[in-house]
C-alpha cells in the first residue's frame, strides 16, 4: 500500500547549522508530496508541497525536491534557527481526501 | 479568522464512557476529517467527509462514530470509549480539489 518513511529522530542542532530530513515514499502511482509542522502545543501546518516530479517545494527557507527516480522528498535547511525547533511530517495524497503521513522527526535546535 | 477549532483540549475519560470531540470551521470547506496521532506511528485517518450528509472511513474507523450535518461542523463520537483509544486527536478541512488541509490544534485524550 501507499505509506511515507521518514527518518527516526530526535534530531539536534546547533543554530545555523545545515538540516536535512529524509524522507521516502511508496505508492502505485504518482502523488503529491508534502512537509508538514507541528510547533509545540499547536496543529500540524503545512510547510512546503510538490505535485509532480521535479518540481521544488520551498517556504521559510525550507526546500524539498520531489524526485521520482528515489521515490524521495527530503526535506533542508541550510542555516536552522532556534524558532525552528518542530516536528516536521513527510506526507503524501492522491486525492487530497486521505494524507498517508510519516511517523515525525522532532527537531531541536540549540542556540 | 479561527480556522479549525477543536474542543476540548484535553479530557479524561473512563473504560466504557462516551464522549463528542468537536471540531468545527468557519472557512466554508467541504472536506473535513479526523486523524488520531500516536508515537511512532505519525497520523492516521479515523473516518472523513466532502461535505454535508456524506462521510466515509479511513484507515481506523472501529470504535468512532461521525455526522456531518452542516458544512461547518463534524463531531467525532467515541460511543464506549477503551484505553486504545488514548491519542491525540486533530481535526482538519480543506477545500475540494484543494491540496493543502488546515489542521485543528487537537484534542488530547486519555482513557483510563
Amino acid at each position: 500500500g501507499d505509506s511515507v518513511t521518514q527518518m527516526e529522530g530526535p534530531v539536534t542542532l546547533s543554530e545555523e547549522a545545515f538540516l536535512t530530513i529524509n524522507c521516502t515514499y511508496t505508492a502505485t502511482g504518482y502523488p503529491s508530496l508534502f512537509w508538514y509542522v507541528q510547533y509545540p502545543g499547536e496543529g500540524l501546518q503545512l510547510l512546503l508541497k510538490a505535485t509532480k516530479a521535479d518540481d521544488k517545494g520551498s517556504n521559510k527557507g525550507f526546500e524539498a525536491t520531489y524526485r521520482k527516480e528515489t521515490t524521495s522528498f527530503h526535506l533542508e535547511k541550510g542555516s536552522v534557527q532556534v524558532s525552528d525547533s518542530a516536528v516536521y511530517f513527510c506526507a503524501l495524497s492522491f486525492t487530497g481526501n486521505q494524507f498517508y503521513f510519516g511517523t515525525g522527526t522532532s527537531l531541536t535546535v540549540i542556540p | 479568522n479561527a480556522g479549525v477549532t477543536q474542543t476540548p483540549k484535553f479530557q479524561v475519560l473512563k473504560t466504557g464512557q462516551s464522549m463528542t470531540l468537536q471540531c468545527a470551521q468557519d472557512m466554508n470547506h467541504e472536506y473535513m476529517s479526523w486523524y488520531r496521532q500516536d508515537p511512532g506511528m505519525g497520523l492516521r485517518l479515523i473516518h472523513y467527509s466532502v461535505g454535508a450528509g456524506i462521510t466515509d472511513q479511513g484507515e481506523v474507523p472501529n470504535g468512532y462514530n461521525v455526522s456531518r450535518s452542516t458544512t461547518e461542523d463534524f463531531p467525532l463520537r467515541l460511543l464506549s470509549a477503551a484505553p486504545s483509544q488514548t491519542s491525540v486527536y486533530f481535526c482538519a478541512s480543506k477545500r475540494t480539489g484543494a491540496s493543502e488541509a488546515f489542521f485543528g490544534q487537537g484534542t488530547r485524550l486519555t482513557v483510563v
